[in-house]
């Protein structure tokens, strides 16, 4: 059973570019979750989805961030016209259901770079 | 709201030490909780989880037990290897927060040959 895959693994856009980040759940997940991990921070949750709904987005910035999770494809994570402070590792997660005791499984990441 | 407070690191040890990272929590009603490990230039992955008081979860000789009189979730292990060298993240999830995990900054743990 493949993991959670995200791509790509290494993005680097210049500033007022677009970034577009992709995370393919688990096999049998329906539930997705984005944190995104700033230098020298902790990481921090950013939208929470299940297919075609948007459940939970109170850690996405107001504006800019955007994210979706189709009902066929992968979820995506979408930064219009990024600036420096976007740079960061951002971390897809998938789980079986939405209840607090079953773990989230974590893709390895993308890392954005904005130069 | 709920938080999550972890040990400064970094932290290092000489093989074969003992660890302990502490971890304590805030949040309302009964949160399930977590650690992960986060290997250099790697994703998280879970490294133990306890969903109800007086848990223990453990893993490749890790062990953490949900104290709720305590509202900690101390990370242990009694002989820590040079391939446990990452950074461990504490975490919640609580019903309340729609499930989201919510996180400490992380320990960076360094053990030296």
């Amino acid at each position: 059973n493949a993991g959670v895959m995200q791509n790509p693994r290494h993005l680097v856009r210049r500033r007022g570019q677009e970034a577009r980040l992709r995370c393919s759940p688990m096999k049998g997940h329906s539930h997705v979750y984005w944190y995104r991990q700033l230098p020298e921070e902790g990481l921090k949750f950013m939208v929470y989805l299940q297919k075609e709904n948007i459940i939970d987005e109170s850690g996405m910035p107001k504006e800019r961030f955007s994210a979706e999770f189709p009902k066929e494809g992968p979820s995506i994570l979408r930064i219009q016209q990024v600036v420096r402070g976007d740079s960061a590792a951002y971390f897809c997660a998938s789980s079986p259901r939405g209840t607090q005791e079953v773990e989230q499984y974590f893709g390895p990441g993308t890392r954005l770079t904005v130069t | 709201g709920d938080s999550v407070t972890q040990m400064e690191g970094p932290v290092t040890l000489s093989e074969e030490a003992c660890l302990t990272i502490n971890c304590t929590y805030t949040a309302t009603g009964y949160p399930s909780l977590f650690w992960y490990v986060q290997y250099p230039g790697e994703g998280l992955q879970l490294l133990l989880k306890a969903t109800k008081a007086d848990d223990k979860g453990s893993n490749k000789g890790f062990e953490a037990t949900y104290r709720k009189e305590t509202t900690s979730f101390h990370l242990e292990k009694g002989s820590v290897q040079v391939s446990d060298s990452a950074v461990y993240f504490c975490a919640l999830s609580a019903a309340g927060n729609n499930r989201k995990l919510i996180w400490g900054l992380g320990t960076s743990l360094a053990v030296n040959p």
